[in-house]
């Protein structure tokens, strides 16, 4: 499974666009790149899935680029509620895919009023 | 419908104990996997059941032990607690293989 990395925290405000990057350098040709919301006392939820170009919907939107080893998740217009860690995961789909999940330290978003 | 629902939300055992924890996955999925979060680090993988049958396993010690029942539904066993098995255990359920899966809201174990 592709490792991820992206970073630790960011800030943003009401209203704002907030992109959250992570990188996979070693992203295989069969893997999917997936992101979970998580807020405190909660389990995980799932958010969007992509494996190239652009995903969206009604939620948020996924820019994966041509080389694949980057992605971005797009929340619009967040709010308040909108503070939790996001995790950025990267699996194969295949018949060896045991639909493990492999989480990182994932990205805290605080959202300021 | 209902969602993924774990039992109990909340428990506390002292050292030694051993713990049963229960999860009914969502109606119609038969892929039940089991996450152990502490505080502050993402959730890490200790078991995945498929059709009653053992599909894949975390790096945790022999004391970590499942089953999943006919109804999908699945028991986390925890012999011989220590105080670092203190954490937020989850339960996910998916319809097979999938990265799509659906979280409980966890059991809180607390060890003394």
């Amino acid at each position: 499974l592709a490792k991820t990395t992206q970073p630790i925290s960011m800030d943003s405000y009401e209203g704002q666009e907030v992109n959250i990057t992570c990188s996979h350098n070693n992203i295989a040709t069969n893997d999917y790149i997936t992101w979970y919301q998580q807020f405190p006392s909660q389990g995980p939820r799932f958010i969007i899935q992509g494996y190239k170009t652009k995903v969206t919907n009604e939620v948020a939107s996924l820019f994966i680029p041509a080389d694949r080893k980057s992605s971005t998740l797009s929340l619009p217009r967040v709010s308040l509620s909108d503070t939790a860690v996001y995790y950025c995961l990267v699996g194969d789909h295949g018949s060896s895919n045991t639909g493990k999940l492999i989480f990182g330290q994932g990205t805290t978003l605080q959202v300021k009023p | 419908d209902a969602g993924v629902t774990q039992s109990p939300t909340h428990l506390i055992k002292t050292r030694g104990q051993q713990v049963t924890l229960r999860c009914s996955p969502i109606s119609g999925h038969k892929s039940v996997s089991w996450y152990q979060q502490v505080l502050g680090q993402g959730p890490q993988f200790i078991f995945q059941y498929y059709e009653k049958e053992e599909r894949g396993r975390g790096n945790f010690p022999d004391r970590f032990s499942a089953r999943q029942f006919p109804n999908y539904s699945s028991e986390l066993n925890v012999n011989a607690l220590l105080l670092g098995d203190s954490a937020l255990y989850l339960c996910a359920s998916s319809l097979r293989f999938s990265f799509e899966a659906f979280f409980g809201q966890g059991t809180r174990l607390t060890v003394v």
